[in-house]
């Protein structure tokens, strides 16, 4: 089994529509936990961070945290198709562990 | 983007053959991170280095090897290329105390023929 779980897709949705990516973990020491946003041929970016469990919003953007569950989410309000790329959650410290990442179209 | 650099941007190598990625870090971050991305994969933790020296390592064999330069800049070695080391490397750096915040470069897309 692996350490971070998370579906691959594709996931393809129309423009304006919610978009919700979630990833399971096994390990309950992690305590930091982020997001990725990764288009075709790029280097990962940075979209969130959240330190344990609760919510975090940045604009369009909402990431999620149950430690009870071993469950993170990443929500996307309005999506766009410039938010067409692959989303990986990551967790961890100083070793970051990805999962598969999902890979997500906006549809216009 | 990032002040995480990376080259080259590409490279073809043989099996058996060695290689040699660089990374600059972005400015004021003093930890480089460096994974492996398999097509379709998340990254990989290889290792990591802070103040030139080697501070955690991932499941990867001894024919990985790094370098941290007084400058925090950091080379990524690979000796005896197999097939299987045909990925994207990626390089990330963080600051002083947050080195959960990780900040990724672009990448070298290594293919191993």
């Amino acid at each position: 089994q692996k350490e971070v779980e998370q579906d691959p897709g594709p996931l393809s949705v129309p423009e304006g529509a919610i978009v919700s990516l979630n990833c399971t973990y096994s390990n309950s020491a992690f305590q930091y936990f982020m997001w990725y946003r990764q288009y075709s041929r790029k280097g990962p970016e940075l979209l969130m961070y959240t330190y344990s469990s609760g919510n975090k919003e940045d604009g369009r953007f909402t990431a999620q945290v149950d430690k009870s569950s071993k469950y993170i989410s990443l929500f996307i309000r309005d999506s766009q198709p410039s938010d067409s790329a692959t989303y990986l959650c990551a967790m961890g410290a100083q070793k970051l562990v990805f999962g598969q990442g999902t890979r997500l179209t906006i549809n216009p | 983007e990032t002040g995480v650099t990376q080259s080259p941007t590409h490279l073809i190598k043989t099996r058996g053959q060695q290689v040699t990625l660089r990374c600059s870090s972005q400015s004021g971050h003093n930890t480089v991170s460096w994974y492996q991305q398999a097509l379709g994969q998340g990254p990989q933790f290889i290792f990591q280095y802070y103040r030139e020296e080697e501070n955690g390592r991932g499941n990867f064999p001894p024919r990985f090897s790094g370098l941290q330069f007084p400058n925090y800049s950091s080379e990524l070695n690979v000796n005896a290329l197999e097939l299987d080391d045909s990925a994207l490397y990626l390089c990330a750096s963080s600051s002083p105390g947050n080195e959960e915040t990780q900040y990724f470069g672009p990448g070298t897309r290594l293919l191993v023929l």
